[in-house]
């Protein structure tokens, strides 16, 4: 079974709904991460949470809001959906390391219309 | 201001050669270095780190090199394989107690030809 899991893996929305996409985690760990990926725009930090209590606006957060209900849940909320949006959204989890190796979801794909 | 740069985009290589995948920083203040692994419709895999206080790291077919003076990292794939064809990424951790987050470089997309 996969450690880090993400729905839903393809998401096709029309601009100006709202959505989620949800991850999960089994590996124990405290921190988790929203990423987007763009071509030829690597990853991008979105929000991050450290713990239960903590969240963090990443590099490119505006648009996007998100919701820690638990430590093993992590939510990404775009609350109304502009086709710049469209991307690969990835979710990933790491220890409190000094290596702070990440751990990633499958990935979900969102085109918006 | 990228703080952690891979400026070859692509590479091609020929199966059963060397990939040499390079990457460049701009902090000192980096402890440890990591490398991932992604195939199209999947997520980054991790691959392989390394300790700032290091040179060189191996495992397998992949060995790390680091050269601090030169704030530059490579990664070598020996033997390369077919199955290696993939996006690489360089990330790296910096040492800011404990507020940690990688910071990553845009990718190398490696194609290794049968």
């Amino acid at each position: 079974d996969a450690d880090v899991t993400q729905t839903p893996r393809n998401r096709i929305t029309k601009t100006g709904k709202r959505i989620m996409l949800e991850c999960s985690q089994t590996k124990g760990h405290d921190r988790m991460y929203w990423y987007r990926q763009d071509p030829g725009l690597g990853l991008r930090l979105i929000y991050y949470s450290f713990d239960v209590k903590d969240i963090n606006k990443g590099e490119i957060s505006d648009g996007y809001s998100v919701s820690r209900q638990a430590q093993a849940k992590f939510s990404l909320s775009l609350e109304s959906a502009i086709p710049n949006q469209t991307a690969l959204y990835f979710c990933a989890t790491s220890a409190a390391s000094p290596t702070q190796t990440q751990y990633f979801g499958p990935g979900t794909r969102l085109l918006v219309l | 201001d990228q703080q952690v740069k891979q400026n070859s985009p692509s590479l091609s290589v020929q199966e059963g050669r060397i990939s040499i995948l390079n990457c460049d920083y701009t902090n000192s203040m980096f402890d440890y270095f990591l490398w991932y692994k992604k195939y199209p419709a999947e997520g980054p895999t991790f691959l392989i780190s390394i300790s700032s206080i290091k040179d060189k790291n191996e495992d397998g077919r992949f060995t790390v090199f680091l050269n601090k003076s030169a704030k530059h990292l490579s990664l070598h794939i020996v033997p390369s394989q077919p199955g290696d064809s993939a996006v690489y990424f360089c990330a790296a951790s910096p040492n800011a107690g404990n507020n940690r987050k990688l910071i990553w470089g845009l990718g190398t997309s490696l194609a290794v030809n049968p």
